[in-house]
């Protein structure tokens, strides 16, 4: 248990579909972040929220779209996905500042299966 | 561009000891992360390196040098547990985390 939860678990939708990823941080971080992992990639940056601004993008798509209304809570937005956008979508979070080496603590996350 | 190299699988016995290898080229350098993770689980935090050398905590020990952008990830007295993925990260200097895509390893009794 790394105190981030992720829900839902495993998620399937057809690529016309609207759905939402939702993460919970309960360590009191001020940075929260939305990764995409694919089988034997690189995690994949898509998403950072410090102090409830985002303050990277990294050219993700347009059909993810993030939220973040407060600094535990994190939603990952998606609507008329594409196939090869099924991955393990992974939320983490973060103490950022001084005397801290941002060590990044990882949700479960969620499988996302896009027919 | 940046780019973190480590082998993506590896192979060994319970009780033996195995190092896995991480080489990086990144845009500066603000510390290397190594994260375990287990089939379907999170990935976790196992160890920070900003100085070169060697840390060790418990049955893991973790070495950096940074004049040759390398690091490795040393596991004493493997345990079947141990069978998870490794993955190797490095802050470069807009404290941005650049991954590698992880080194699969296989403990077999």
């Amino acid at each position: 248990e790394t105190g981030v939860t992720q829900t839902p678990r495993h998620l399937v939708m057809g690529m016309t579909n609207k759905k939402s990823l939702k993460c919970e941080q309960h360590l009191g971080h001020n940075a929260m972040y939305w990764y995409k992992q694919s089988a034997k990639k690189p995690l994949e940056l898509m998403f950072v929220y410090s102090l409830e601004e985002r303050v990277e993008n990294n050219s993700v798509p347009s059909r993810f779209s993030p939220e973040c209304p407060n600094s535990s809570h994190l939603f990952l937005h998606l609507h008329t996905l594409q196939p090869e956008d099924s991955a393990l979508y992974l939320c983490a979070s973060s103490q950022e500042g001084s005397g801290s080496y941002n060590e990044q603590f990882f949700g479960p996350g969620t499988r996302l299966t896009v027919l | 561009g940046q780019n973190i190299d480590q082998p993506t699988e590896m192979t060994a016995t319970e009780g033996a000891i195995v190092q896995i290898n991480c080489t990086y080229q990144t845009s500066g350098f603000n510390g290397l992360f190594w994260y375990q993770q287990h089939a379907g689980e999170a990935p976790t935090f196992l160890s920070y390196n900003v100085l070169d050398g060697l840390e060790e905590k418990g049955r893991f020990s973790s070495f950096l040098s940074r004049s040759k952008g390398y690091s490795y990830l040393l596991l004493k007295e493997l345990q079947m547990k141990d069978s998870a993925s490794y993955l190797c990260a490095v802050m470069d200097s807009n404290y941005q985390l650049i991954w590698g895509a992880g080194t699969k390893l296989i403990i077999k009794p």
